[in-house]
């Protein structure tokens, strides 16, 4: 049971370049979350999808798109880098069992550089 | 809109004594949900506990307790018995009890030293 699993584990990109961050969960849950954690900040969230097919937007979701393309998968994809969008960047997925929103689980991580 | 304020950025504590770290929080809402999660330089984000707020019982898992004052909108996290392993980045968390509404908020996070 790997839980929730994001590649890459490391990026360097620069400024203009596109990317795509995957994330995968084998806990069979139904929601997805991408968070970005900066220095001295706590996670915020960039967007979210509660069940496949639907995504949501975050505090922070400007220059980021998701997809949700399955119930395992949520990828965040970066269309034109910024400088301010260096970051760690978090998956993270729970699951929703009637009214009750389970323990949300995290990835480890994606640590990304945009020069 | 909810937030989530822990006023300690660094702490530290003696191998085997005991500290506590605060959080606030403000929301007008009834049912939530608060956490401790632990981030380790590896930066994997761990549960350390859950606390519902309709408990009114606080929430205790081995070494990890918290004091949660929900009048008061405080939720403050009790290591006893501190160990070289519990040095890391201790953030407190939100949730909503709107099932719609089930990402977390997070405070910006209390960076815990274990001195040996």
């Amino acid at each position: 049971n790997a839980g929730v699993t994001q590649t890459p584990k490391f990026q360097v990109l620069k400024t203009g370049q596109s990317m795509t961050l995957q994330c995968a969960q084998d806990m069979n849950h139904n929601s997805m979350y991408w968070y970005r954690q900066d220095p001295g900040m706590g996670l915020r969230l960039i967007y979210y999808s509660a069940s496949e097919g639907t995504t949501d937007k975050g505090e922070v979701p400007n220059g980021y798109n998701v997809s949700r393309l399955n119930k395992r998968e949520f990828s965040l994809r970066l269309e034109s880098a910024a400088p301010s969008q260096t970051s760690v960047y978090f998956c993270a997925s729970n699951r929703q069992v009637g009214w009750t929103q389970e323990t949300q689980y995290f990835g480890p991580g994606t640590r990304l550089l945009v020069l | 809109a909810q937030t989530v304020t822990q006023s300690q950025p660094e702490m530290s504590v003696q191998e085997a004594e005991t500290v506590t770290l605060s959080c606030t929080y403000d929301t007008s809402e009834s049912d939530y949900y608060l956490f401790w999660y632990k981030q380790p330089p590896s930066r994997q984000m761990i549960l350390v506990i859950r606390q519902e707020a309709y408990k009114q019982q606080n929430a205790t898992e081995n070494r990890f307790s918290v004091n949660f004052q929900k009048a008061a909108k405080s939720f403050s996290l009790k290591i006893s018995d501190s160990q070289l392993g519990d040095a890391a980045m201790y953030f407190c968390a939100y949730r909503s009890g709107d099932r719609s509404q089930g990402n977390l908020i997070f405070g910006k996070g209390t960076k815990l030293s274990v001195k040996p």
